[in-house]
């Protein structure tokens, strides 16, 4: 089966220190999203892409995040400087921009800042 | 602009016995309503979806939901629970297009042997 692959699965670092995540949509996928799920908010739409566009990131705060797809195989989501409450589960999404089509979620990448 | 409420964060239900997961929505157009299950350290993977068409929908794992217009629900159900069906369950909701899903918080299953 067709995966979205997400690495890395855990990153710990400390507080003010860059953090990269990456994410791979299954190939073929033209529409990509970014969402971080913590106990507190639950699931929350950071950004997403669509033909390698940014359609909407009224999720992110714009100050530190910044999301990218610099090809059609690849997105990425960066936060600097991270702080303390960064710490989350993020998650990459990936779907066809046909009607119907459900989004498929990678495993995450569990994040902690110290 | 859509939303979705799950009724009860936890639900704890005997193996083999009836689950039910109530999930209402709300939507200012025509909604695609989803069910997805997460399971310890994994994505979301989609359970079922009702788009146009036929109002009772099956998914996969025995799961099946109903979409009622009139109710603003898509309730998800299965006959007999099973050990496996412990899991977080999100339902999910978008416009035309099925593109931009509002979640809504989630419901744990536990299942008592």
């Amino acid at each position: 089966d067709a995966r979205v692959t997400q690495t890395p699965r855990h990153k710990v670092t400390e507080m003010g220190q860059e953090v990269t995540m990456r994410c791979q949509p299954i190939l073929g996928h033209n529409t990509v999203f970014w969402y971080r799920q913590t106990m507190m908010q639950g699931l929350e739409l950071l950004a997403y892409f669509r033909n390698r566009a940014p359609l909407d990131d009224s999720g992110m705060p714009k100050d530190r995040f910044s999301a990218e797809m610099p090809d059609a195989t690849l997105a990425t989501l960066k936060i600097q400087p991270s702080e303390p409450r960064d710490s989350a589960v993020y998650f990459c999404a990936s779907t066809l921009d046909r009607l119907n089509q459900p989004q498929h979620f990678g495993d995450g990448t569990r994040l902690s800042i110290l | 602009a859509q939303s979705v409420t799950q009724l009860g964060s936890h639900v704890s239900v005997s193996e083999g016995a009836l689950v039910l997961l109530r999930c209402n929505y709300s939507s200012s157009v025509p909604p695609y309503l989803f069910w997805y299950v997460q399971y310890p350290n994994q994505g979301l993977q989609l359970l079922l979806k009702y788009t146009t068409g036929a109002t009772l929908v099956k998914g996969i794992n025995g799961f099946e939901a109903e979409f009622k217009k009139s109710e603003t629900s898509f309730h998800l159900t299965k006959p007999s629970a099973h050990m496996s069906d412990a899991a977080e369950y999100f339902c999910a909701v978008s416009g035309s297009g099925a593109q931009k899903l509002v979640f809504g918080q989630g419901t744990r299953l536990t299942i008592n042997p």
